[in-house]
């Protein structure tokens, strides 16, 4: 069964620092990884997905991904972290067990502080 | 924003009671999708429907529904509420005709409250 799991409850970064969310991955096949953010009292927003092709997977409001195959990891990060990147971020796995289903599987999320 | 509309934002209802949610996806999506979001249980995926026909089922009630109209628009429904219902219900969309690289976007939520 496909599963995500989310190591952290929460990351706590200075602003203009790097931030670093963890996210590993069980899949049966290859992986499709996506990424949300949810601010409060807010929908979830999509930040970026990995297919295929470049390890590097750019994104929205300067988020990356590093997709690793060897370690099951699909880590978001950004170069300089902003107050507003203050959040509750997502990882997903796209579900594989059938061909018909557009499934997401969410992990636990992790509550990102960016302190000024 | 991303398209898709959610009503109400919010609901408080009584145990026992039946309620409806509504989501309209973004235009031209035929892929509807439904997610529950608590606290103790994280964000669950309930129920996708594809153009008018049920194409998956998660981890939903038997006395929950949910159907998706013509006009593509969806309903879900939910009765015999109890405490344990309260939560965030999410509908999300996709086109619904590209795969599983499909990017699923959400709506802005309905905050369930059973007192």
């Amino acid at each position: 069964a496909q599963s995500v799991a989310q190591p952290e409850d929460q990351v706590n970064v200075a602003e203009g620092n790097p931030l670093t969310v963890k996210c590993t991955y069980s899949v049966s096949g290859n992986p499709y990884l996506f990424w949300y953010v949810q601010y409060p009292n807010r929908g979830l927003q999509f930040l970026l997905k990995y297919i295929t092709g470049d390890n590097l997977v750019k994104g929205s409001y300067g988020f990356e991904a590093e997709f690793n195959k060897s370690q099951t990891s699909f880590h978001l990060k950004k170069p300089s972290a902003l107050v507003s990147d203050s959040a509750l971020y997502f990882c997903a796995v796209r579900d594989l067990g059938s061909s018909n289903t557009g499934k997401l599987i969410f992990g636990q999320g992790t509550t990102l502080q960016v302190k000024p | 924003d991303s398209g898709v509309t959610q009503t109400p934002k919010h609901l408080i209802t009584a145990t026992g009671q039946r309620v409806t949610l509504r989501c309209s996806p973004r235009s031209g999506d035929l892929s509807v999708y439904w997610y529950q979001q608590s606290l103790d249980q994280g964000l669950q995926f309930l129920i996708q429907y594809y153009n008018g026909e049920e194409r998956a089922k998660g981890n939903i009630l038997e006395r929950f529904s949910a159907q998706q109209f013509p006009d593509l628009h969806s309903e879900l429904n939910l009765s015999s509420l109890e405490l344990g219902d309260s939560a965030l219900y999410f509908c999300a969309s996709s086109p619904g005709t590209s795969g599983r690289s499909e990017t699923q976007y959400f709506g802005p939520g309905t905050r369930l409250l059973v007192l």
